[in-house]
């Protein structure tokens, strides 16, 4: 059975660093595209980019371009989302979806910015 | 890369057939059969309706069906019922990434 299980919600200050995690099993981890999906309060679903871990080449949506990192460790199928300095306007449901198949969601990750 | 063009809503009566559109263009929608639809009700991670343009996953009702015609693809809802009620995002692969729609929000008169 196919599992993205994404790590627990987090609440940070402005400035502060965050990674955030998505463990993936059930199929082969270095094969198939994760990708990363925001989803502000009240708003819409929009794709943040996507990386593939048996390379880790990445793929950056043009507004996320240089406002967070995407990384993978192959040797626990693990992906991972960094800010190094975070924005009130960060501040939202970040999904993790594998595209293995036709694709599987992760459970959501809340990140709350607020000083 | 711009956002997919949803309409803001659509609504049907029970039992009533509806179409929400998904407007793209020749860099994404017109050029690959790659189009999928997600549901997500209030506070729920989306869930996958329709896939590579017109296929269900196993679960989905055959209530949901998609299709494609140049560079629009639809999700037909057909016999509306209560739950259908949610927003609905198509999602079309763009080359070398994926962009989603501006979403649809569907309400059960």
């Amino acid at each position: 059975e196919v599992q993205v299980v994404q790590s627990g919600a987090e609440v940070k200050k402005p400035g502060e660093a965050l990674k955030i995690s998505c463990k993936a099993s059930g199929y082969s981890f270095t094969n198939y595209w994760i990708g990363w999906v925001r989803q502000m309060p009240g708003k819409g679903l929009e794709w943040m980019g996507i990386i593939f871990p048996g390379d880790s080449e990445t793929r950056y949506s043009p507004s996320f371009q240089g406002q967070v990192t995407m990384s993978a460790d192959k040797s626990i199928s693990t992906a991972y989302l960094h800010w190094s300095s975070l924005k009130a306007s960060d501040t939202a449901m970040y999904y993790c979806v594998s595209l293995y198949a036709s694709g599987n969601w992760g459970q959501g990750t809340l990140v709350t910015v607020s000083s | 890369q711009s956002a997919l063009t949803q309409p803001a809503s659509v609504s049907g009566s029970p039992g009533q057939s509806i179409t929400i559109s998904c407007t793209g263009t020749s860099s994404d929608v017109g050029s690959y059969n790659l189009v999928s639809w997600y549901q997500q009700h209030p506070g729920k991670a989306p869930k996958l309706m329709v896939y590579e343009g017109s296929k269900r996953p196993s679960g989905v009702s055959n209530r949901f069906s998609g299709s494609k015609s140049g560079n629009t693809a639809s999700l037909t809802i057909s016999g509306l019922q209560a739950d259908d009620e949610a927003d609905y995002y198509c999602c079309s692969y763009a080359g070398s990434l994926y962009v989603f729609g501006t979403g649809t929000k569907v309400t059960v008169l």
